[in-house]
């Protein structure tokens, strides 16, 4: 079993539809928890980061850590076009220097 | 905004040749390193370097060597290209922080096919 599961997709939602993307982990030691786009032949870019649990928001953007469940999400609302691309969770412990990442979610969103 | 330059977008090599893979950072970060992507794969590490000239072997080294001389800048070699080395590869940096964890930001990756 991986210790980072995400669907690979491809999702595939009318635009202006709110998507949610998911990942599970194993590991209960992970703190940090991150999103990743990645748009085609580029290199991934930051999203968001969260520290242990909870929610955080920015824009059209909310991470959300639900550490009980082993659960991590992204939600997108008002969907745009522009967000088709492979979005990417990553995780780390405290101190440590890798991140443990998973497969990638591919997203379409359907003008 | 964090800088991670890589010097080659498109290379084609042929077997069995050196090949270098430069990564330049410009936010004085202290980790450095090199990550393949393969679809149905998704990102795999193979060196990372925590400080100047020193280096720890990822998950997929096999290949593979690594030079970091000065902090900013992080190079991948492969000492004698295969064509299963066919791939996109991405240099990112990051630093330890208490709020962001170790969060990495990437450069634009290099395509390297082996023919």
């Amino acid at each position: 079993q991986k210790e980072v599961e995400q669907d690979p997709g491809p999702l595939s939602v009318p635009e202006g539809a709110i998507v949610s993307l998911n990942c599970t982990y194993s590991n209960s030691a992970f703190q940090y928890f991150m999103w990743y786009r990645q748009y085609s032949r580029k290199g991934p870019e930051l999203l968001m980061y969260t520290y242990s649990s909870g929610n955080k928001e920015d824009g059209r953007f909310t991470a959300q850590v639900d550490k009980s469940s082993k659960y991590i999400s992204l939600f997108i609302r008002d969907s745009q076009p522009s967000d088709s691309a492979t979005y990417l969770c990553a995780m780390s412990k405290i101190s440590n220097y890798q991140l443990i990442w998973g497969a990638g979610t591919k997203l379409i969103i359907k003008p | 905004d964090v800088k991670v330059t890589q010097s080659s977008r498109y290379l084609v090599k042929r077997t069995g040749e050196k090949v270098f893979l430069e990564c330049v950072q410009d936010m004085d970060h202290e980790n450095m390193f090199w990550y393949r992507q393969d679809p149905g794969l998704g990102l795999r590490l193979i060196y990372f370097s925590y400080d100047v000239k020193m280096k720890e072997k990822g998950d997929i080294p096999e290949g593979y060597s690594v030079s970091r001389e000065k902090k900013e800048r992080f190079s991948l070699i492969l000492e004698s290209a295969s064509t299963n080395q066919t791939s996109m590869y991405l240099c990112a940096s990051s630093f330890v922080g208490a709020s962001s964890g170790n969060t990495i930001y990437f450069g634009e990756g290099s395509w390297l096919t082996v023919v």
